[in-house]
């Protein structure tokens, strides 16, 4: 069945410093969502991507959809420690591995 | 505007009782999605529901899970003679329209713990 592997699967960073998640998936999607979870906390939307290549920004956000869209990146520039959480890629149906984010003050 | 109302936040079950986990969606949504969580894990999706209609239920286990999303009234996930491998968090989503161009919006769990 479908797989959608997200790496790294942890990533601790110092403030200040840019965190990148990768997901891949072993079939193609028609399109791609973004949530982040903090810890004890529910999966929150951040964004979603249709097209192939589509590339979307919210701040220090940015999104980007391959163009085969059997991939999709999610990067954090100058990351705070509001950023930590996990972050999940998926289809709806299928999540992702998921992203663990630490950052240090 | 409420979003998506899950209860009851907490359950605690021994072994071979029932578990009823009720969602009521955002006003205005007619589609809810269940899924489940272990710890320092992934989301996975169990069942999609429409009023009254399953609309997709390839994750859901074949024994003792069953969900339904009555005409009134919350969608409902029942576990019938829960086992410690139950325990975990599950979360309702909803969304207004079809599952391909909508956003999922979550509510905050039940935590089901089965002793």
């Amino acid at each position: 069945g479908q797989q959608v592997m997200q790496i790294p699967q942890y990533q601790h960073v110092q403030e200040g410093e840019d965190f990148t998640t990768y997901c891949n998936s072993s079939t193609t999607l028609s399109n791609i969502q973004w949530y982040k979870q903090r810890p004890g906390g529910h999966p929150v939307f951040l964004i979603q991507l249709v097209k192939s290549g589509e590339v979307k920004k919210q701040k220090r956000l940015t999104f980007q959809f391959g163009e085969a869209k059997k991939n999709s990146s999610l990067h954090i520039t100058a990351t705070q420690t509001t950023d930590v959480g996990t972050y999940f890629c998926t289809d709806k149906l299928i999540f992702g591995t998921g992203t663990r984010l630490q950052v240090f003050p | 505007n409420a979003g998506v109302m899950q209860n009851p936040r907490h359950l605690v079950r021994r072994r071979g009782q029932e578990a009823r986990l009720r969602c009521s969606p955002m006003k205005g949504h007619s589609h809810v999605y269940w899924y489940r969580q272990l710890p320092e894990e992934g989301l996975k999706f169990m069942v999609y529901l429409q009023k009254e209609n399953i609309i997709d239920e390839s994750g859901m286990p074949k024994e003792r899970f069953s969900a339904e999303f009555p005409k009134e009234g919350p969608s409902i996930l029942r576990i019938q003679q829960v086992v410690r491998g139950d325990s975990a968090a599950y979360f309702c989503a909803s969304s207004p329209r079809d599952r391909s161009n909508s956003p999922l919006h979550f509510g905050n769990g039940t935590r089901l713990t089965v002793t």
